[in-house]
């Protein structure tokens, strides 16, 4: 079974400082992984995807993820937080052989900026 | 751009009543689906559908039904309302049934039971 482990329900971070959201997964196999925002009374839209192919993935926004298999992660970076990136963000799973029926949420991690 | 719009934003009903929330998409989307998300807990997946009367059940579906009789519309239906589904509701549609395909969803509502 797949599942999916965001660390840290809050994070917060000056602007201008690097912004780092932990994720973490299992799947017994090769996953499809995805991080969506959402943005305060909106809903999810998809920040960036990493299917197959290059484990170093650019999003939306100056965001970008790492698949790195032999940790089972999925960290989502961003080098300079700016105030319109506070937002929650979630960590998602999705197995590479099933229907996209089948993506599996994280919990969820809460991004503050402060001034 | 594709757009998933939801009938209500904020909704505010009575324990026992029937409560119906409707989603809607515009981009000709085989998949649609029903979330509810709670503080903590991530988004969980209560129906989807992959055609037009065709329906799965998710991961919690106890206490809803859901309907599809068109493409475009997918309805969440509360038979009969508690405080328990007091929640935000999201509704998100995909392309076909692919594992890469992204989800777009729906500005949700928020649905208070009293």
């Amino acid at each position: 079974a797949q599942s999916v482990t965001q660390l840290g329900s809050h994070v917060s971070v000056s602007e201008g400082a690097l912004v780092l959201l932990r994720c973490n997964y299992s799947s017994s196999v090769p996953p499809y992984l995805f991080w969506y925002v959402q943005y305060p009374n909106q809903g999810l839209q998809l920040l960036l995807k990493y299917t197959t192919g290059a484990t170093l993935v650019k999003g939306i926004n100056g965001f970008e993820a790492e698949f790195k298999k032999s940790e089972t992660s999925f960290h989502l970076t961003k080098p300079s937080a700016h105030m319109s990136d506070a937002a929650e963000y979630f960590c998602a799973v999705s197995p590479g052989y099933s229907s996209a029926s089948k993506i599996i949420f994280g919990s969820g991690t809460r991004l503050s900026i402060r001034p | 751009d594709v757009k998933v719009t939801q009938s209500s934003r904020y909704l505010v009903k009575r324990t026992g009543e029937k409560v119906f929330l409707e989603c809607v998409q515009d981009m000709d989307h085989e998949n649609m689906f029903w979330y509810r998300q709670d503080p903590g807990l991530g988004l969980r997946l209560i129906y989807f559908s992959y055609d037009v009367k065709m329906k799965e059940k998710g991961d919690i579906p106890e206490g809803y039904s859901v309907s599809r009789e068109k493409k475009e519309r997918f309805s969440l239906i509360l038979e009969s309302a508690s405080t328990n589904q007091t929640s935000m509701y999201l509704c998100a549609s995909s392309f076909r049934d692919s594992p890469g395909d992204e989800q777009f969803f729906g500005p949700g509502t928020r649905l208070t039971v009293l």
